[in-house]
């Protein structure tokens, strides 16, 4: 049982324009949320969080929304650029209840392509 | 550079084999998380320690177990290797251990089992 889901393997956008990331998660009790970059030999580096007490979340070009409603979230990047190709990774976790150890609950991941 | 340390960084293995992977988190960090991921796949949670003591369990192997000793340094040992055990293993530090904290991941170890 898949409780995050990143439905689109990849992604590819011109260089300048808007990249999307969409997440999906089933479990109603996840309330922080979290967006990683992963290069091809390296960790997963952290981007931004959000806590369900917000529906949005900015830091410089990343925007993360959150529409708990739809238990739907995802990552805006303005502008793209060609360094930002990597795969994005969405997690989730527990700040309450007997869950509320930190472990993240992960996507599949989204591999984007930011074309020059 | 997260301050997360992993070694080694390659590993290549025979099947029914053990091995022993090394995690050093980052200063300050009392919880440190393990992660799997093969191929196509996501990172899955494998087991947490905080402060010495096993604090969560995930989908891990019988056959696998971890510990982490009082400098804070954590060990994942994977025993009696099978083929599908090849992946990349990460562990993962935070201060504490409770949601809505940031972890930081280490590089990694690729685990080859032939």
């Amino acid at each position: 049982d898949q409780q995050v889901k990143q439905n689109s393997p990849s992604l590819s956008v011109q260089e300048g324009r808007i990249s999307i990331l969409n997440c999906d998660y089933t479990n109603s009790m996840f309330d922080y949320f979290l967006w990683y970059k992963k290069y091809p030999a390296e960790g997963p580096t952290f981007l931004i969080s959000i806590s369900s007490i917000k529906d949005k979340n900015e830091d410089g070009r990343f925007t993360v929304f959150l529409n708990k409603s739809a238990k739907h979230l995802s990552l805006h990047i303005v502008p793209s650029q060609p360094g930002d190709s990597a795969v994005y990774f969405c997690a989730a976790s527990y700040t309450h209840g007997s869950g509320n150890t930190g472990k993240l609950i992960f996507g599949q991941g989204t591999t984007l392509q930011v074309k020059p | 550079d997260s301050g997360v340390t992993q070694t080694p960084k390659h590993l290549i293995t025979a099947t029914g084999q053990r091995v022993t992977l090394r995690c050093s988190p980052r200063s300050g960090d009392l919880s440190v998380y393990w992660y799997q991921q093969s191929l196509d796949q996501g990172l899955q949670f494998l087991i947490q320690y905080y402060n010495g003591e096993e604090r969560a369990k995930g989908n891990i192997l019988e056959r696998f177990s971890a510990q982490q000793f009082p400098d804070l340094h954590s060990e994942l040992n994977l025993s009696s290797l099978e083929l599908g055990d090849s992946a990349l293993y990460f562990c993962a530090s935070s201060p504490l251990a409770q949601g809505g904290e940031t972890q930081y991941f280490g590089p990694g170890t690729r685990l080859l089992v032939l």
